[in-house]
């Protein structure tokens, strides 16, 4: 069975770019999860959803950082005018049933790189 | 708040040397998870174990085993006879009452040599 996953693997844009990334969750997963992971740190989260809807956002940085699944299945994050501290990897996640501490699966991340 | 510790940041073992990855965390929950994942240089976070506060019984799975104590709020996992296969970025996590969100700490790197 397919797991997580998420394209581009690797973006490269200029600063001031907008970019957008996608996850296809595991087919029928409740939950989706996107986390941010600076190099040498773990990973940190961003946003969750519960099918369409988003039901915490706490852990966006800032307005330019914006998250829909609008048909409850593929999610794309999408990032605006890009600045060199967005470089790192995001990490989408997905897990079967939206329960406190459902096992999380996770994609293979897409690596950001803003110049 | 929650917070995970893990203050090894870099171990190096030669092939079957047994090793533990230690885990602190704090939470003022008295129902939270505590999760083990392996990252291999490819990127992907895989799961490796689940564990509920209310069972503190140790797990062994194959070379694997975790050693959950509440009392000193350590959950270390220790792998016996290591491989080279073993060679990853281990993060423990925390996933406390009424968050969907793990915590995550910084992560420890293992490099098991030949």
């Amino acid at each position: 069975g397919a797991g997580v996953s998420q394209s581009p693997r690797y973006k490269v844009a200029k600063r001031g770019q907008d970019v957008a990334l996608r996850c296809d969750p595991i087919s029928g997963h409740v939950s989706l999860f996107w986390y941010q992971q600076a190099l040498g740190q773990g990973p940190e989260f961003l946003t969750y959803f519960q099918n369409e809807a988003q039901l915490d956002k706490s852990g966006l940085p800032s307005d330019r950082f914006f998250a829909e699944r609008p048909e409850g299945s593929v999610s794309t994050l999408k990032i605006q005018r890009t600045q060199q501290e967005d470089s790192a990897v995001y990490l989408c996640a997905s897990s079967l049933v939206d329960v406190q501490a459902d096992t999380q699966y996770f994609g293979p991340g897409t690596r950001l790189t803003v110049l | 708040a929650q917070k995970v510790t893990q203050a090894q940041t870099e171990i190096s073992v030669v092939e079957k040397e047994d090793v533990t990855l230690d885990c602190v965390y704090e939470t003022r929950d008295t129902t939270y998870y505590l999760f083990w994942y392996k990252q291999p240089p490819s990127g992907e976070l895989v799961f490796l174990i689940r564990r509920n506060s209310f069972d503190e019984q140790n797990e062994i799975s194959g070379r694997y085993s975790w050693n959950f104590q509440k009392s000193t709020s350590s959950f270390n996992f220790t792998i016996t006879a290591s491989q080279v296969v073993d060679s990853a970025v281990y993060f423990c996590a925390l996933s406390d009452t009424g968050r969907r969100a793990l915590t995550f700490g910084s992560g420890t790197r293992l490099q098991v040599q030949p």
